[in-house]
């Protein structure tokens, strides 16, 4: 059983156009990452949700936007892309503990976006 | 966050212990260092995390120094599979939501 899954795993596409990337967690976790791997495989991180609610978002442009229907699910649409939305993007999970405190992060197997 | 500063790549031998450092000068006392590591093709996956002791598990183990100003995570016998590239972070105890991903080490296991 996949913990952190994402679909499609590669997308091709062409400038301009809108597109979705969908993530699904089955380890109960109540929060949610999307991460952004460049060219040059640096990891950043773009938003986060704890319970479907907004924690993180890291200056990411106005075309990208999150959903969370649920706990299980966070999905990031993407609007007019761009040559340089080319990357690989990641979604985590992880659980809250107390406070301010979360375990460690499950990470999916990546969705590699390619803007022609 | 607290800066990481890690070399950009190590190389090993199968089946012989490798030590990846790690030097974070300007840790805090509340910074827990936390080690993640991304196989090719993969996403990041967690090995370990420390604050003061050092710690054991079944993939690694983690020293740290007594200042805490650095670590080391110790793969005891490196496989063809442990080759990676390897994060050291540090995350914040009073804000522990998200990762900062530096460069990381680039492990390369001789068979």
């Amino acid at each position: 059983d996949t913990a952190v899954s994402q679909t499609p795993k590669y997308l091709v596409t062409q400038m301009g156009n809108d597109k979705s990337i969908k993530c699904e967690q089955n380890l109960g976790h109540d929060t949610m990452y999307w991460y952004k791997q460049d060219s040059k495989k640096f990891l950043k991180i773009m938003f986060s949700y704890n319970n479907k609610e907004l924690i993180i978002n890291e200056t990411v442009p106005n075309r990208f936007s999150p959903k969370s229907p649920d706990k299980a699910h966070l999905n990031l649409h993407i609007n007019s892309l761009e040559l340089g939305d080319s990357a690989v993007y990641f979604c985590a999970s992880s659980q809250r503990t107390s406070g301010n405190l979360y375990n460690e992060q499950f990470f999916g197997p990546g969705t590699r976006l390619t803007v022609l | 966050d607290a800066k990481t500063t890690q070399p950009n790549s190590m190389e090993s031998n199968e089946e012989e212990p490798v030590h990846l450092p790690c030097n974070h000068s300007t840790i805090s006392g509340t910074d827990y260092i936390h080690w993640y590591r991304q196989l090719p093709s993969q996403g990041p996956e967690y090995v370990i995390h420390g604050l003061t002791s050092n710690v054991n598990n079944r993939m690694a183990s983690l020293a740290i120094a007594e200042d805490r100003k650095s670590s080391t995570l110790i793969l005891h016998r490196a496989t063809l599979r442990d080759a990676a590239v390897y994060y050291c972070i540090l995350k914040s105890g009073g804000s522990n939501y998200k990762l900062t991903f530096g460069k990381g080490t680039l492990l390369t296991v001789n068979p």
